[in-house]
């Protein structure tokens, strides 16, 4: 069993709409990581928080390190928002990541 | 893009030949992965590194092996490849900024076919 599980697998929404993409996982942690990687393939970081809430333009990423759950959300989506959302977590060891399976997000026009 | 290049880009090759997936950072980061990425699974490490000539074991380290004998430079081989280890890999770094915020950087991929 992956110590990090992400839901729903897939999403599709129509452009505009509010998305949230959860992540679980089953290890304490310091610290969560949540990446993009487009079609092309490329993976980018969006953040890495460890406590509360951090926000980037349209991207709000929270956890809660007691419920050991952190939530992804895009606000007013846009179609090239249409990416695999990723979340990762340590692992057993202090620099070996554990991945989720992606979200793959698909925003209509 | 912290300076992360991989090479090559794509690569086709058989079964039973040894191939070497070239990651290079230009920032001389102290941390470098190397990652597989397969439909139905997230990224499972493979190998990563802390310095020079330290490496360590991933999750699905059997078949592969490391090298890191400069600080740029982090190679991942394939003694003889299978067709189990066609994949996409994933080359990535990791470091600690003055706010304490670990930042983590990827290569673009490297799409690698075995037949």
């Amino acid at each position: 069993k992956n110590e990090v599980e992400q839901s729903p697998q897939n999403l599709t929404a129509q452009e505009g709409e509010f998305i949230t993409i959860n992540c679980s996982y089953s290890v304490g942690i310091s610290a969560l990581h949540w990446l993009q990687q487009h079609p092309g393939g490329g993976i980018v970081s969006l953040f890495m928080l460890s406590s509360g809430k951090k926000k980037h333009g349209r991207l709000i990423a929270t956890i809660n390190i007691q419920e050991k759950h952190s939530s992804l959300h895009i606000t007013a989506s846009h179609p090239r928002d249409s990416a695999v959302y990723i979340c990762a977590a340590p692992g057993s060891g202090a620099q070996k990541l554990v991945f989720g399976q992606g979200t793959r997000l698909t925003i209509n026009p | 893009d912290a300076g992360i290049t991989q090479s090559p880009r794509h690569k086709v090759t058989e079964t039973g030949t040894p191939v070497t997936l070239r990651c290079h950072q230009t920032e001389n980061h102290r941390y470098m992965y190397w990652y597989r990425q397969d439909p139905g699974h997230g990224l499972r490490l493979i190998h990563y590194s802390y310095g020079v000539k330290d490496t360590d074991k991933g999750e699905v380290s059997d078949g592969y092996s490391v090298s890191r004998s400069k600080t740029e430079d982090f190679l991942l081989t394939l003694e003889s490849a299978t067709s189990s280890q066609t994949s996409v890999y994933f080359c990535a770094i990791s470091y600690t900024n003055s706010s304490t915020n670990e930042k983590l950087f990827f290569g673009s991929g490297t799409q690698l076919s075995v037949l």
